[in-house]
């Protein structure tokens, strides 16, 4: 595709309940990154993958929290038994590692709101 | 730990005003500056990126300036216009080591109002 792409572009859930998002990133980008924004607030960081494993996973904020790349390209962020704190923008970028800026594109990102 | 800070938070000009929006951070050991744009409820789109070596970056009526040592950038807007409202996020890169390190680190954003 053109650009990054995310899916659902809104997740309204129950708190307890387990959602998935989904990152489908620029054709042939390696590197692919999941970042986080509350409301007010920049994105904070919270996993890179290159190719199919986790690079650093530093910015995960427990294990409730886990992303897989299986195949080197779409990418899913899972959250187990949801908490009303994790309602935020969930935002998804990807970045080509043969091009010296590494610039980052970013998709427009998974709203989600845990009631 | 990097810090990114932004100032001010929020900003109203009128139409035609050339304006400054301002950027710090923290650790000096960088490898690019990104500015971005964000649209109320979108995602980011890149305005400029500045590799550590360079000083400054243009693109039409944006122009991005870097001073590295002393932790500064600046996004100059000239002649702004209506469209131009919206939040503007600055990111920063560490330097490279490993295969990790690659993430940005953010600013909170500058909130800009251009008033026809």
């Amino acid at each position: 595709g053109a650009g990054v792409s995310q899916t659902p572009s809104n997740k309204v859930t129950e708190k307890g309940k387990y959602v998935e998002l989904r990152c489908d990133p620029i054709s042939g980008h390696t590197a692919l990154y999941w970042y986080r924004q509350s409301l007010g607030q920049g994105p904070e960081f919270l996993i890179y993958f290159q190719g199919t494993g986790a690079a650093d996973d530093s910015g995960l904020p427990n294990d409730r929290f886990f992303a897989v790349r299986p195949e080197g390209s779409v990418s899913t962020l899972k959250i187990q038994r949801t908490e009303r704190g994790d309602s935020a923008v969930y935002l998804c970028a990807s970045s080509s590692t043969r091009l010296a800026d590494n610039e980052q594109f970013f998709g427009p990102g998974t709203r989600l709101t845990v009631l | 730990k990097q810090e990114v800070t932004q100032i001010p938070a929020a900003l109203s000009v009128p139409e035609g005003e050339n304006l400054v929006l301002n950027c710090s951070f923290t650790d000096s050991a960088i490898y690019n500056l990104q500015w971005f744009r964000q649209d109320p409820g979108k995602g980011l789109t890149s305005l400029l990126l500045i590799q550590s070596s360079q000083r400054e970056q243009t693109s039409g009526r944006l122009n991005a300036s870097l001073d590295k040592s002393s932790g500064r950038s600046t996004l100059y807007i000239a002649a702004s216009q209506p469209g131009d409202s919206a939040t503007y996020l600055c990111a920063v890169r560490p330097v490279i080591s490993s295969g990790s390190a690659r993430q940005l680190t953010f600013g909170s954003g500058t909130q800009l109002t251009v008033l026809p």
